[in-house]
């Protein structure tokens, strides 16, 4: 149980076009969704908080603009990067916690985005 | 703020032999919850064990069990019988009323055959 799955898990774009990456809880209701970032050999950056049905919680210094996350239901959340440039090249994890167990976070596979 | 430090970049094990990670975390909050994480090289975050502040006895799950030192704010991560599959990097993590998850800078384990 409690699997989260991400989509696609490699993308490779071209600078200046949008890009949207899928977040799914397969077998639980997913109350929050937390989208992280990821540079080789470092630790997960918290990006954005995201609630069901409310707007998305940014941490400080992320773009809301360029990161426009969207938690339309209970199962998917969803992550566009707009305009995407080289520098948003990263590797992309979103987790999503169950309703009843708030104290832990289940991580999707990750999606690594590629801009050229 | 709560903070999470792991002050070992790199460690490395021999095969079979056992080693432990440290982690420290700072925080003012009385119930919490601290894990350690396993990202190996496919990236995929795997929870190896989690730790309830309220219970004085230290998790373990099969090879791998945890010192839990409250008053010092110490939780370390032991692994036993070390595998070539343990190598990976691991996160100390900190959850305590807020949202989010407070991760560590992380340790990359490598495991020496």
């Amino acid at each position: 149980g409690a699997v989260v799955s991400q989509h696609p898990s490699w993308v490779i774009c071209k600078s200046g076009t949008s890009v949207k990456i899928e977040c799914r809880s397969l077998d639980f209701q997913a109350t929050t969704m937390f989208w992280y970032r990821q540079f080789p050999k470092q630790s997960l950056m918290l990006m954005a908080t995201s609630n069901e049905g409310s707007k998305a919680t940014y941490e400080q210094g992320v773009e809301k603009d360029k990161f426009l996350i969207n938690h339309a239901s209970l199962t998917l959340s969803t992550l566009t990067v707009t305009s995407a440039h080289p520098e948003d090249s990263s590797f992309y994890i979103c987790s999503a916690r169950d309703r009843g167990r708030w104290y832990e976070q289940y991580f999707g596979p990750g999606t690594r985005l590629t801009v050229t | 703020a709560q903070t999470v430090t792991q002050s070992q970049p790199e460690m490395s094990v021999q095969e079979a032999e056992t080693v432990t990670l440290s982690c420290t975390y700072d925080t003012s909050e009385s119930d919490y919850y601290l894990f350690w994480y396993k990202q190996p090289p496919s990236r995929q975050m795997i929870l190896v064990i989690r730790q309830e502040a309220y219970k004085q006895q230290n998790a373990t799950e099969n090879r791998f069990s945890v010192n839990f030192q409250k008053a010092a704010k110490s939780f370390s991560l032991k692994i036993s019988d070390s595998q070539l599959g343990d190598a990976a990097m691991y996160f100390c993590a900190y959850k305590g009323n807020g949202n989010k998850l407070v991760f560590g800078a992380g340790t990359i384990l490598r495991v020496k055959s």
